[in-house]
């Protein structure tokens, strides 16, 4: 079936450092959408990428798409305590699913 | 901001007990879905709902699952009889169209089974 493996599974940075996720499907997505879990929160949705090799800035957060489509990458510049959670890429299960299957997520600590 | 609210925020139950989580989408959306998420682990698809009936389902909803539509508004997930590994975080969510569009999560209900 279907996995969704992201790496690393936790990450600790100081306050300032740079962060990366990355996000390797075993099959092709259709799209991929990224979302962020505060601790006892809930998924909140970031960002969605369809177009292959896409990247997407918000702020200092930069999304990419890989060309094959099966991985993707969250990398945050100059992390803040406010970005303290578990980022999840996810995508549909099949193409034109209505569903979600969520990556594994890396949490991310940032010391002060 | 509109957004997803569910209730309760925790419930317990005893195992073999019937169970129902409740639901109230964002209004102007279409799809409706569910979610569980087991302590510490990924957050896990279990089904989606559209037009009064289930769109898609996971191999997680077996026959113990079913959901329901009871008026406008609720959007609710019944557990007939509970076990111990039902014990997780189940959010409800909703998207305006299918496929491709962002979803809006509640804050979820914690389900501990006894």
């Amino acid at each position: 079936g279907q996995q969704v493996m992201q790496i690393p599974q936790y990450q600790h940075v100081q306050e300032g450092e740079d962060f990366t996720t990355y996000c390797n499907s075993s099959t092709t997505l259709s799209n991929i959408q990224w979302y962020k879990q505060r601790p006892g929160g809930h998924p909140v949705f970031l960002i969605q990428l369809v177009k292959s090799g896409e990247v997407k800035k918000q702020k200092r957060l930069t999304f990419q798409f890989g060309e094959a489509k099966k991985n993707s990458s969250l990398h945050i510049t100059a992390t803040q305590t406010t970005d303290v959670g578990t980022y999840f890429c996810a995508g549909p299960s099949v193409p034109g699913a209505n569903n979600l299957f969520f990556g594994t997520g890396t949490r991310l600590t940032v010391i002060p | 901001e509109p957004e997803v609210t569910q209730t309760p925020s925790h419930q317990v139950t005893q195992m073999g007990q019937e169970v129902i989580l409740r639901c109230v989408p964002i209004s102007n959306h279409l799809y409706f879905y569910w979610y569980r998420q087991i302590l510490g682990q990924k957050v896990e698809f279990l089904v989606s709902f559209y037009n009064n009936e289930i769109s898609e389902k996971s191999e997680i909803f077996d026959d113990q699952f079913s959901v329901e539509r009871p008026d406008g508004s609720n959007f609710t997930l019944k557990i007939r009889s509970t076990k111990l590994e039902d014990s997780a975080m189940y959010f409800c969510a909703s998207s305006r169209v299918y496929s491709n569009q962002p979803q809006h999560f509640g804050d979820g209900t914690r389900l501990s089974i006894l």
